[in-house]
């Protein structure tokens, strides 16, 4: 069974701040981790994934996320907040068989104060 | 990248019907996709994996008979909420991965159905 931890439902930041999301796996089988972003009353969009390569993940709008496996860990960072940054974020888990589907974590929303 | 289309993406319904919630893979094949269900202010709940061809494996609390799916073509699966209630109210979301690719999963961008 998987499952993902996001520790911290809220988090708040001041603009130009470090952005530091949390997200913990629970997996049996080498895990796939992403992120989400998704802004109010519209779908997901991908921020980011591991997929076994490199541990340290870069992706869209300046995220980036480091896989430790020691640590069970994926946490997503931004060295700069920006205000368009204020969303839900979502950490996913699935196993790397196909056809089988993301498990989230239950979302931490980002504030971003001027 | 690949690209989920869903529709409708908005619809309020009356309490006691059925609406038919379609989700398509644009411009690949998928032989799985997985439905989704967003209450507010919370996270993604997978409600069952639609599989081109058989019946849909249904996550536990989730009464089949009430959210019908049917995948009949690679390209198509559709979401039927029966009988719907005033607390089936939420945003449902499908994705599709490419086949053998489990990394390669796509959303669509969601229906929201209001039940009055």
């Amino acid at each position: 069974a998987q499952s993902v931890t996001q520790l911290g439902s809220h988090v708040s930041v001041s603009e130009g701040a470090l952005v530091l999301l949390r997200c913990n796996y629970s997996s049996s089988v080498p895990p796939y981790l992403f992120w989400y972003v998704q802004y109010p009353n519209q779908g997901l969009q991908l921020l980011l994934k591991y997929t076994s390569a490199a541990t340290l993940v870069k992706g869209i709008n300046g995220f980036e996320a480091e896989f430790k496996k020691s640590e069970t860990s994926f946490h997503l960072t931004k060295p700069s907040a920006h205000m368009s940054d204020a969303a839900e974020y979502f950490c996913a888990v699935s196993s790397n068989q196909a056809g089988t589907a993301l498990i989230f974590g239950k979302g931490t929303t980002l504030s971003v104060s001027s | 990248g690949a690209v989920v289309s869903q529709h409708p993406s908005r619809v309020i319904c009356k309490s006691g019907t059925s609406v038919k919630i379609e989700c398509r893979s644009l411009d690949f094949q998928a032989t799985t996709m997985f439905w989704y269900r967003q209450f507010p202010k919370q996270s993604l709940m997978l409600m069952a994996t639609s599989n081109e061809g058989s019946k849909a494996t249904y996550e536990q609390g989730v009464e089949k008979d009430k959210f019908l799916i049917n995948h009949a073509s690679l390209t198509l699966s559709t979401l039927t909420v029966t009988s719907a209630h005033p607390e089936d109210s939420s945003f449902y979301i499908c994705s599709a991965p490419i086949s053998g690719r489990a990394h390669e999963q796509y959303f669509g961008p969601g229906t929201r159905l209001t039940v009055t």
